[in-house]
């Protein structure tokens, strides 16, 4: 059962628009998610996270919004720029008095910003 | 469809001692899979990249001997973590691509390591 899901595979937008990208999750425990960002032949960057205490958290043209009512949280970037093209791995975690329980991935969704 | 497994999910051992990490692709064959390693929080490093048939290719700083690599079927990788110390200790994450470094990879649940 795949606890985390990115039901889209994939997401084109237009340069200067903005890039929602969403993620649902079905355990209720995990408190911390994290979003990545992926080029080809790299490994996954980290890009923002936020806590299940907040339901939102800026970190410039970056903003994720977590809904826990409706288990969802989505990846806002605007405005979108052709450098963002990428797949974008949403993830979460239990965190057990402090400590950070195990990742659980998406299958990510590859962003194509086009100019 | 794309699922990757690994085990075990979690796995403590005595420092000194070897343990070894499976990863499998449960649905395809994976010519290509990729072996991460989590840090505290946030960033997650990629250790080394392997494909079927062939000797892993190791990222800068990550001992080769240490952390031994086989990629020996399209379904099946290995992490063998070998004189496990407490540094060791870490969340370790499989991924896996049908074709390649720039085709989709899709990420195991990972494993706990936790080396007393």
């Amino acid at each position: 059962d795949q606890q985390v899901k990115q039901n889209s595979p994939s997401l084109s937008v237009q340069e200067g628009r903005i890039s929602i990208l969403n993620c649902d999750y079905t355990n209720s425990m995990f408190d911390y998610f994290l979003w990545y960002k992926k080029y080809p032949a790299e490994g996954p960057t980290f890009l923002i996270s936020i806590s299940s205490i907040k339901d939102k958290n800026e970190d410039g043209r970056f903003t994720v919004f977590l809904n826990k009512s409706a288990k969802h949280l989505s990846l806002h970037i605007v405005p979108s720029q052709p450098g963002d093209s990428a797949v974008y791995f949403c993830a979460a975690s239990v965190n057990y008095g402090g400590s950070q329980g195990n990742l659980i991935f998406g299958k990510g969704t590859k962003l194509s910003v086009k100019p | 469809g794309a699922v990757v497994s690994q085990h075990p999910s979690r796995v403590i051992c005595k420092s000194g001692t070897s343990v070894k990490i499976e990863c499998r692709s449960l649905d395809f064959q994976a010519t290509t899979m990729f072996w991460y390693r989590q840090f505290p929080k946030k960033s997650l490093m990629l250790m080394a990249t392997s494909n079927e048939g062939s000797k892993a290719t190791y990222e800068q700083g990550v001992e080769k001997d240490k952390f031994l690599i086989n990629h020996a079927s399209l379904t099946l990788s290995t992490l063998t973590v070998t004189s496990a110390h407490p540094e060791d200790s870490s969340f370790y994450i499989c991924s896996a691509s049908r074709s390649g470094v720039t085709d989709t990879q899709y990420f195991g649940p990972g494993t706990r390591l936790t080396v007393l």
